[in-house]
């Protein structure tokens, strides 16, 4: 079974710094591309990174572009997100998300998801 | 970047009734579409990709049509345990964004 745990949420003031981990199980860690994805409080999905198998391509949303840095260790089977210069508008539920390769490719739709970890910018 | 759009925003319907929920790209983007459902303090997860694809244990009164810039999720009947909100994503090329979403509640 898959298991995605996320940590590293916590409450933060504007302009700080915070990095999430997510422990992943239950598959070949270094087969897949991993994504986040993040939810403010009653709000839609916005997908912010997501980060190739083993060449470690990366890609962002606009919106985290230039202040969130998406990396991975497969040795540890571990995803990150390093987030700097954080703003109140990035207060948000983040979900680590495995995304689904087949034999020839890797798409960017994804499942599981985990529980997800809360961050909340604030003064 | 390519937009993407979802009506309705909200529906209301009975048990057993036949729902559709559209989404639309902003500009083509194949079949490279999914469909998420999110219950109420839940984690999302995914119904449906590849447009028409339903993923493994996902019941078969959900279903999914479209290609290029318009697609549609339908529920053929409605059951209680349906009720949450219903995100469109593309994943041609990133961003992969996520439509803005559509409540499902029961009548």
């Amino acid at each position: 079974e898959v298991q995605l745990l996320e940590s590293g949420g916590g409450l933060v003031q504007p302009g700080g710094s915070l990095r999430l981990s997510c422990a992943a199980a239950g598959f070949t860690f270094s087969n897949y591309d991993m994504n986040w994805v993040r939810q403010a409080p009653g709000q839609g999905l916005e997908w912010v990174s997501a980060i190739s198998n083993s060449r470690g391509r990366t890609w962002y949303a606009d919106s985290v572009k230039g202040r969130f840095t998406i990396s991975r260790d497969n040795s540890k089977n571990m995803l990150y997100l390093q987030m700097n210069s954080l703003r109140a508008d990035d207060t948000a539920v983040y979900y680590c998300a495995k995304g689904y390769c087949d034999s020839t490719r890797c798409y960017g739709w994804v499942d599981p998801w985990g529980q997800g970890t809360l961050v909340t910018v604030s003064s | 970047d390519i937009q993407m759009t979802q009506s309705p925003s909200s529906l209301s319907a009975s048990v057993g009734d036949r729902v559709t929920i559209t989404c639309r790209a902003s500009q083509g983007i194949s079949n490279y579409l999914a469909w998420y459902q999110q219950k109420p303090g839940r984690v999302p997860k995914v119904l449906i990709y590849a447009a028409s694809t339903l993923q493994s244990g996902v019941p078969t009164r959900f279903s999914g049509s479209g290609s290029g810039t318009d697609f549609s999720l339908t529920i053929s009947s409605l059951q209680p345990e349906d009720v949450g909100t219903y995100y469109c994503q593309k994943y041609d090329s990133a961003p992969h964004t996520f439509g803005p979403g559509t409540k499902v509640d029961i009548k």
